[in-house]
């Protein structure tokens, strides 16, 4: 069974904060994506990566980074959290070609004060 | 544009047939994917259309139809855990190779007894 795991499941951190979201995959994949979800908004695209040390701009990547050290591992950084950026997060990830389907992790519900 | 669009809630009765649609104008298409989402909970696989015609998968059956920018998920013989959002989701031409996925908002079904 494919597992994506993430660092937490609910998070509170204060306006201006530095943030770290960590996602943990262990099915070599090659593939690895950022989502926040949104009432009404449905899932968008934060930031996404098909390889190592490789990263792209998703639709909505104002206000995030993200870190791809090591294939297994995603990490997405909010610099300065503000009240906006409370959200579902969720990391998926997938094998290279397009008949392949995401597979999700749980999710962290962040909140910001 | 990229515009995907579902209802935003339908209700149904348990062992009934019900059809959730999804209509989609996106910049190329790669494929079309189903997910399944329950509160709280991360989204699951259901299906993949990339062809014209109707995927069958033991009471969940998906539509595709291309020319028509458009995509149907049938679930038969409603149990009570069918309650959930269903996600629509079309893998565009952006984003690397394979191509991004671009999510609908998600239609929300209760399974009423």
């Amino acid at each position: 069974d494919v597992k994506v795991t993430q660092s937490s499941r609910y998070l509170v951190k204060r306006t201006g904060e530095k943030v770290f979201l960590e996602c943990v995959q262990d099915m070599d994949h090659e593939n690895m994506f950022w989502y926040r979800q949104d009432p009404g908004l449905g899932l968008r695209l934060i930031y996404f990566s098909y390889d190592v040390k490789m990263k792209e701009k998703g639709d909505i990547p104002e206000g995030y980074s993200v870190s791809r050290e090591k294939k297994e591992r995603f990490s997405l950084i909010l610099e300065s959290a503000s009240t906006n950026q409370t959200s579902m997060y969720l990391c998926a990830s997938s094998l290279g070609g397009a008949g392949n389907e995401q597979f999700f992790g749980p999710g962290t519900r962040l909140t910001v004060l | 544009g990229q515009n995907i669009d579902q209802p935003t809630e339908m209700t149904a009765t348990e062992g009934a047939i019900v059809q959730i649609n999804c209509t989609y104008q996106t910049s190329g298409f790669n494929g079309l994917f189903w997910y399944q989402q329950h509160a709280g909970e991360a989204p699951t696989f259901l299906s993949y259309n990339v062809l014209d015609g109707l995927e069958e998968k033991g009471r969940f059956s998906s539509f595709l139809s291309r020319s028509k920018g458009y995509s149907y998920l049938l679930l038969k013989e409603l149990q009570m855990k069918d309650s959930a959002s269903y996600l629509c989701a079309v893998r565009s031409n952006y984003g690397g190779s394979q191509g991004n996925l671009i999510f609908g908002k998600g239609t929300k079904l209760s399974v009423k007894p």
